[in-house]
C-alpha cells in the first residue's frame, strides 16, 4: 500500500503570497499518477491537478503541480481569499488508491 | 455536463445494511470506471472502492472488504454500494466519483450515520 504524507498540516498566509504544499509517497508513483483536490467547507472535493502537473478544466493558472517519484508539490502563486480550503493529494497508480491527510490553507 | 447524484443514505443501526446509489448523466457511463470515497465527520478523504467499466474488476480498501460490495447497472447509468454489517466507523459522507484523470468528477455526497 502506498502511503501519502502531506505537509504542512496547516498553512496560514496573506493574500497574494505563494503557497507551497508537499505530498510525499512511501514508494515511487510511476507514470506520475498523482492528483490534487480542493475541498471547501460543506462542499465535495474538486479536481485541481492530475498526472502530477496537468491542470483540470477551468482551474486558474495560479494553481500548478510538479514532482515525480515520491515527492510532489502543489503551488498556489498569489493566494486569493477563495482559495481557503483543504487540499488533498491522491495516488491512482495502484490499488488501494489513497489520499494524503490534507493541508488546510487559511488566510491571515 | 457531468452530473452525479448519490442517494440512499440515512440513519441505520449497527450491524444492519444499507444500499447507496449514484445516478450518472452527461457522459458515456458504460466506458468509465467508478469509485466510492467517504469522509467521516471532521476527517479526511478515504477511498472505499472502484469498479471497472464493465463490472468485471473491483477493488476495496481493507476496512470494508467482505462487508461492502460495489456494483453497477450500465443500462441505468447507476453505480451502487451495498454496505453490510455496518459499524460506527462507517459513519461518513459517501461520494461517488467518475474515474477520469484521477477522480475528475464528484457527486455532492450522501450521509450515512450508524447509530443505535
Amino acid at each position: 500500500e502506498i502511503v501519502l504524507t502531506q505537509s504542512p498540516g496547516t498553512l496560514s498566509l496573506s493574500p497574494g503570497e505563494r503557497a507551497t504544499l508537499s505530498c510525499r509517497a512511501s514508494q515511487s508513483i510511476r507514470s506520475t499518477y498523482l492528483a490534487w483536490y480542493q475541498q471547501k467547507p460543506g462542499q465535495a472535493p474538486r479536481l485541481l491537478i492530475y498526472d502530477a502537473s496537468s491542470r483540470a478544466t477551468g482551474i486558474p493558472d495560479r494553481f500548478s503541480g510538479s514532482g515525480s517519484g515520491t515527492d510532489f508539490t502543489l503551488t498556489i502563486s498569489g493566494l486569493e481569499p477563495e482559495d481557503v480550503a483543504v487540499y488533498y493529494c491522491q495516488q491512482y497508480y495502484k490499488s488501494p488508491l489513497g489520499f494524503g491527510g490534507g493541508t488546510k490553507v487559511a488566510i491571515k | 455536463q457531468v452530473h452525479l447524484v448519490e442517494s440512499g443514505g440515512g440513519v441505520v443501526q449497527p450491524g444492519r445494511s444499507l444500499r447507496l446509489s449514484c445516478a450518472a448523466s452527461g457522459f458515456n457511463f458504460s466506458t468509465n470506471a467508478m469509485h466510492w470515497v467517504r469522509q467521516a465527520p471532521g476527517k479526511g478523504l478515504e477511498w472505499v472502492a472502484v469498479l471497472s467499466s464493465d463490472g468485471s474488476n473491483k477493488h476495496y480498501t481493507d476496512s470494508v472488504k467482505g462487508r461492502f460490495t460495489i456494483s453497477r447497472d450500465n443500462a441505468k447509468n447507476t453505480v451502487f454500494l451495498q454496505m453490510n454489517s455496518l459499524g460506527a466507523e462507517d459513519t461518513a459522507v459517501y461520494y461517488c466519483a467518475r474515474d477520469y484523470n484521477g477522480l475528475g468528477y464528484w457527486g455532492q455526497g450522501t450521509l450515512v450515520t450508524v447509530s443505535s
